[in-house]
Protein backbone atom coordinates (compact mmCIF):
# COMPACT_ATOMS: atom_id res chain seq x y z
CA UNK A 1 0.00 0.00 0.00
CA UNK A 2 1.39 3.20 -1.14
CA UNK A 3 2.45 5.73 1.67
CA UNK A 4 4.02 9.17 2.12
CA UNK A 5 5.52 11.07 4.41
CA UNK A 6 6.26 14.11 4.84
CA UNK A 7 9.43 15.51 7.12
CA UNK A 8 11.03 18.96 8.30
CA UNK A 9 11.61 21.67 10.75
CA UNK A 10 8.19 22.38 11.89
CA UNK A 11 9.70 25.90 12.88
CA UNK A 12 11.06 28.70 10.29
CA UNK A 13 12.16 32.32 10.60
CA UNK A 14 10.44 34.93 8.46
CA UNK A 15 12.67 35.22 5.72
CA UNK A 16 14.24 32.06 5.40
CA UNK A 17 13.65 29.13 3.28
CA UNK A 18 11.14 26.31 4.21
CA UNK A 19 11.72 23.18 3.06
CA UNK A 20 10.23 19.71 3.23
CA UNK A 21 10.87 16.15 2.17
CA UNK A 22 8.02 13.41 1.04
CA UNK A 23 9.08 9.83 1.46
CA UNK A 24 7.23 7.92 -0.80
CA UNK A 25 7.13 4.14 -0.17
CA UNK A 26 5.30 0.53 -0.93
CA UNK A 27 4.22 1.71 -4.45
CA UNK A 28 5.79 3.04 -7.76
CA UNK A 29 8.01 5.97 -7.72
CA UNK A 30 10.14 6.34 -10.14
CA UNK A 31 8.12 4.59 -13.12
CA UNK A 32 4.47 4.81 -14.37
CA UNK A 33 2.66 7.89 -14.88
CA UNK A 34 1.80 9.32 -11.29
CA UNK A 35 2.81 12.80 -10.29
CA UNK A 36 3.55 13.87 -7.03
CA UNK A 37 2.05 17.30 -5.45
CA UNK A 38 2.37 19.65 -2.91
CA UNK A 39 -0.79 21.04 -0.72
CA UNK A 40 -0.94 23.15 2.14
CA UNK A 41 -3.96 24.07 4.42
CA UNK A 42 -2.90 27.53 6.51
CA UNK A 43 -4.90 26.52 10.20
CA UNK A 44 -8.63 26.84 9.99
CA UNK A 45 -8.63 27.54 6.46
CA UNK A 46 -8.62 25.54 2.88
CA UNK A 47 -6.74 23.58 0.65
CA UNK A 48 -4.01 25.52 -1.71
CA UNK A 49 -2.17 23.71 -4.32
CA UNK A 50 1.16 24.48 -4.43
CA UNK A 51 3.03 22.11 -7.22
CA UNK A 52 3.02 19.14 -8.77
CA UNK A 53 6.09 17.05 -10.49
CA UNK A 54 6.85 13.82 -12.27
CA UNK A 55 9.50 11.78 -11.32
CA UNK A 56 11.56 12.83 -14.34
CA UNK A 57 11.65 16.45 -13.09
CA UNK A 58 8.81 18.09 -15.02
CA UNK A 59 7.29 20.53 -12.84
CA UNK A 60 4.17 22.78 -12.46
CA UNK A 61 3.85 25.28 -9.34
CA UNK A 62 0.92 27.75 -8.91
CA UNK A 63 1.69 31.15 -10.14
CA UNK A 64 0.47 32.83 -6.89
CA UNK A 65 3.57 31.91 -5.36
CA UNK A 66 5.45 33.08 -8.07
CA UNK A 67 9.37 31.99 -8.01
CA UNK A 68 9.58 31.32 -4.17
CA UNK A 69 8.40 27.53 -5.01
CA UNK A 70 10.82 24.91 -5.72
CA UNK A 71 9.58 21.21 -6.55
CA UNK A 72 12.16 18.60 -7.12
CA UNK A 73 12.97 15.00 -7.13
CA UNK A 74 15.46 12.54 -5.81
CA UNK A 75 14.41 9.13 -7.55
CA UNK A 76 17.44 6.88 -5.65
CA UNK A 77 15.74 7.94 -2.40
CA UNK A 78 12.32 7.66 -3.65
CA UNK A 79 11.53 10.99 -2.19
CA UNK A 80 10.59 14.84 -3.72
CA UNK A 81 10.92 17.76 -1.88
CA UNK A 82 9.82 21.58 -1.58
CA UNK A 83 11.74 24.90 -1.15
CA UNK A 84 9.74 27.77 -0.45
CA UNK A 85 12.14 30.81 0.00
CA UNK A 86 11.41 33.99 1.75
CA UNK A 87 8.71 32.93 3.88
CA UNK A 88 6.62 35.06 5.86
CA UNK A 89 3.91 34.18 8.67
CA UNK A 90 1.55 33.50 5.66
CA UNK A 91 2.95 30.41 4.80
CA UNK A 92 2.10 29.10 8.28
CA UNK A 93 -0.11 26.16 7.48
CA UNK A 94 0.12 22.20 7.53
CA UNK A 95 1.74 20.63 4.04
CA UNK A 96 0.49 17.48 2.52
CA UNK A 97 2.46 15.66 -0.22
CA UNK A 98 0.26 13.51 -2.39
CA UNK A 99 0.14 11.67 -5.28
CA UNK A 100 -1.56 13.17 -8.37
CA UNK A 101 -3.05 10.14 -10.25
CA UNK A 102 -1.40 11.47 -13.80
CA UNK A 103 -0.64 14.14 -15.99
CA UNK A 104 -4.20 14.32 -17.57
CA UNK A 105 -5.93 13.10 -14.40
CA UNK A 106 -5.11 15.68 -12.13
CA UNK A 107 -6.64 14.63 -8.74
CA UNK A 108 -5.07 13.42 -5.45
CA UNK A 109 -5.73 9.73 -4.76
CA UNK A 110 -3.09 9.72 -1.68
CA UNK A 111 -1.85 11.53 0.83
CA UNK A 112 0.42 12.00 3.48
CA UNK A 113 -0.59 12.93 7.11
CA UNK A 114 0.66 16.74 7.00
CA UNK A 115 3.32 18.10 8.63
CA UNK A 116 2.76 21.88 10.50
CA UNK A 117 5.16 24.51 9.67
CA UNK A 118 5.14 27.46 11.46
CA UNK A 119 6.76 30.68 10.59
CA UNK A 120 7.80 33.14 13.54
CA UNK A 121 11.14 34.45 14.81
CA UNK B 1 -6.69 30.98 -12.86
CA UNK B 2 -10.24 29.11 -13.03
CA UNK B 3 -11.91 29.52 -9.68
CA UNK B 4 -14.26 27.37 -8.04
CA UNK B 5 -17.03 28.73 -5.72
CA UNK B 6 -18.76 26.05 -3.55
CA UNK B 7 -21.79 26.71 -1.25
CA UNK B 8 -22.70 26.49 1.47
CA UNK B 9 -19.93 26.93 3.43
CA UNK B 10 -21.27 25.25 6.31
CA UNK B 11 -24.25 23.10 6.46
CA UNK B 12 -26.08 22.08 10.03
CA UNK B 13 -27.83 18.90 9.05
CA UNK B 14 -29.13 15.98 11.40
CA UNK B 15 -28.11 12.43 10.93
CA UNK B 16 -30.33 10.42 8.31
CA UNK B 17 -30.65 13.55 6.15
CA UNK B 18 -30.24 14.30 2.44
CA UNK B 19 -28.07 16.94 1.55
CA UNK B 20 -26.52 18.81 -1.67
CA UNK B 21 -23.16 20.96 -1.74
CA UNK B 22 -22.44 22.82 -5.12
CA UNK B 23 -19.10 23.83 -6.73
CA UNK B 24 -19.43 26.28 -9.62
CA UNK B 25 -16.19 27.09 -11.81
CA UNK B 26 -15.54 30.31 -12.87
CA UNK B 27 -15.25 28.78 -16.94
CA UNK B 28 -16.36 25.47 -18.37
CA UNK B 29 -13.89 22.99 -17.04
CA UNK B 30 -15.96 19.88 -18.82
CA UNK B 31 -15.73 17.08 -16.25
CA UNK B 32 -13.00 17.64 -14.67
CA UNK B 33 -14.30 18.24 -10.70
CA UNK B 34 -13.45 16.37 -7.69
CA UNK B 35 -14.46 16.25 -4.30
CA UNK B 36 -12.71 15.43 -1.15
CA UNK B 37 -13.89 14.57 2.68
CA UNK B 38 -11.73 15.67 5.84
CA UNK B 39 -12.04 15.16 8.84
CA UNK B 40 -10.17 17.12 11.75
CA UNK B 41 -6.99 17.00 12.54
CA UNK B 42 -6.61 14.31 9.11
CA UNK B 43 -5.66 14.81 5.25
CA UNK B 44 -8.38 15.12 2.69
CA UNK B 45 -9.50 11.78 1.33
CA UNK B 46 -10.60 11.28 -2.41
CA UNK B 47 -14.63 10.39 -2.46
CA UNK B 48 -14.96 11.55 -6.39
CA UNK B 49 -13.04 12.28 -8.94
CA UNK B 50 -14.48 13.17 -13.24
CA UNK B 51 -17.46 15.24 -11.64
CA UNK B 52 -19.62 11.48 -10.51
CA UNK B 53 -16.82 8.45 -10.87
CA UNK B 54 -16.16 7.07 -7.31
CA UNK B 55 -12.66 6.29 -6.13
CA UNK B 56 -12.44 3.21 -3.65
CA UNK B 57 -15.21 2.28 -1.34
CA UNK B 58 -17.41 5.21 -1.06
CA UNK B 59 -20.68 4.41 0.14
CA UNK B 60 -23.24 4.46 -1.85
CA UNK B 61 -25.72 7.32 -0.23
CA UNK B 62 -22.91 9.31 -1.88
CA UNK B 63 -23.76 10.50 -5.40
CA UNK B 64 -22.06 13.38 -7.74
CA UNK B 65 -22.81 14.78 -11.02
CA UNK B 66 -22.14 17.73 -13.26
CA UNK B 67 -20.39 19.58 -16.33
CA UNK B 68 -19.42 22.17 -17.49
CA UNK B 69 -19.98 25.21 -14.85
CA UNK B 70 -22.50 23.42 -12.09
CA UNK B 71 -21.57 20.94 -9.87
CA UNK B 72 -23.16 19.03 -7.12
CA UNK B 73 -22.31 16.27 -4.10
CA UNK B 74 -25.37 14.78 -2.19
CA UNK B 75 -25.22 12.69 0.92
CA UNK B 76 -28.70 10.82 1.66
CA UNK B 77 -29.41 9.27 4.48
CA UNK B 78 -26.68 11.32 6.29
CA UNK B 79 -24.69 9.03 8.71
CA UNK B 80 -22.34 10.40 11.64
CA UNK B 81 -18.85 9.69 10.03
CA UNK B 82 -20.37 11.89 7.39
CA UNK B 83 -19.78 15.47 9.53
CA UNK B 84 -16.56 17.22 7.94
CA UNK B 85 -15.62 19.07 5.59
CA UNK B 86 -15.86 19.14 2.01
CA UNK B 87 -13.84 20.08 -0.90
CA UNK B 88 -14.14 20.52 -4.62
CA UNK B 89 -11.13 20.98 -6.99
CA UNK B 90 -10.74 21.57 -10.52
CA UNK B 91 -8.35 20.24 -13.09
CA UNK B 92 -9.28 21.22 -15.89
CA UNK B 93 -5.92 22.69 -16.30
CA UNK B 94 -2.31 22.55 -14.76
CA UNK B 95 -3.48 25.63 -12.63
CA UNK B 96 -5.05 23.35 -10.02
CA UNK B 97 -7.30 24.78 -7.55
CA UNK B 98 -9.52 23.94 -4.26
CA UNK B 99 -13.00 25.20 -3.25
CA UNK B 100 -13.21 26.44 0.06
CA UNK B 101 -14.84 23.94 1.45
CA UNK B 102 -18.10 22.92 3.22
CA UNK B 103 -18.15 22.43 6.99
CA UNK B 104 -21.08 19.62 7.29
CA UNK B 105 -22.12 19.90 11.06
CA UNK B 106 -23.89 17.68 13.17
CA UNK B 107 -27.64 19.61 13.77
Amino acid sequence: QLQLQESGPGLVKPSETLSLTCAVSGGSFSSGTSYWGWIRQPPGKGLEWIGSLHHSGSTYNTPSLKSRVTIFVDTSKNLFSLNLTSVTAADTAVYFCARQHSAYDRFFDSWGQGTLVIVSS
Amino acid sequence: DIQVTQSPSSLSASVGDRVTITCRASQHIANYLNWYQQKPGKAPKLLIFASSRFYGAVPSRFSATGSGTDFTLTITNLHPEDFATYYCQQSFNTLLTFGQGTRLEIK
